[in-house]
């Protein structure tokens, strides 16, 4: 298998708050997770790519101080959306890679709607 | 710049029927797609994907075709079903191997009418 979580599935947040949003692989270990953000009937766009145990690299135009990432072991990374505002409000997914797959295929989360209010 | 399209928004297909996405690319060093299905509200479920080196994969129902020339994939669904309703996705990567990024499309609404 390869079954990818995320916690938790749902945010409501005040706007300047912070929220931690968890990506965990259940099955499998993952040194690849991606963070994604889709906007209503748009393509998923990839924020950045998380390896485990170095810094996170991020995808033009997304602020790293913004939204911090920790992928601390193997089967979990962290997106933190700090001082967060209403324009952050979006549904965020995360992939997975498996260690040593030879494939490119990436398992997806469930997701997580945010909403700032 | 949206180096994957998916010029169908949505498309409608009789259950039992066979249903065709389509998916163009601009770069021409994409060696490696994938097509992910999505339901509302869900993360994507990886279906099927080819390496340039090939100009067709098989999975069941789900066959993917690759033209390079035209830098142009399908999804052939044979035969569709009601539960093949979703929102798919082409995606793209320059490698197969690595941590290579993927480029998604827009996506297509598929809608099998029973």
């Amino acid at each position: 298998g390869a079954v990818v979580s995320q916690h938790p599935s749902r945010v409501i947040c005040k706007s300047g708050t912070s929220v931690k949003i968890e990506c965990r692989s259940l099955d499998f270990q993952a040194t690849t997770m991606f963070w994604y953000r889709q906007f209503p009937k748009q393509s998923l766009m990839l924020m950045a790519t998380s390896n485990e145990g170095s810094k996170a690299t991020y995808e033009q135009g997304v602020e790293k101080d913004k939204f911090l990432i920790n992928h601390a072991s193997l089967t979990l990374s962290t997106l933190t959306v700090t001082s967060a505002h209403p324009e952050d409000s979006s549904f965020y997914i995360c992939s997975a890679r498996k260690a040593w797959d030879r494939g490119n295929e990436q398992f997806f989360g469930p997701g997580t709607r945010l909403t700032v209010l | 710049d949206q180096q994957v399209k998916q010029n169908s928004p949505s498309l409608s297909v009789q259950e039992g029927r066979i249903s065709i996405l389509n998916c163009d690319y601009t770069n021409s060093m994409f060696d490696y797609f994938l097509w992910y299905k999505k339901y509302p509200a869900e993360g994507p479920t990886f279906l099927i994907s080819i390496s340039s080196i090939k100009d067709k994969n098989e999975d069941g129902r789900f066959t993917v075709f690759l033209n390079k020339s035209a830098k142009h994939l399908s999804l052939h669904i044979v035969p569709s079903q009601p539960g093949d309703s979703a929102v798919y996705f082409c995606a793209a990567s320059l490698s197969s191997f690595g941590n290579e990024k993927l480029t998604f499309g827009t996506g297509t609404r598929l809608t099998i009418i029973p």
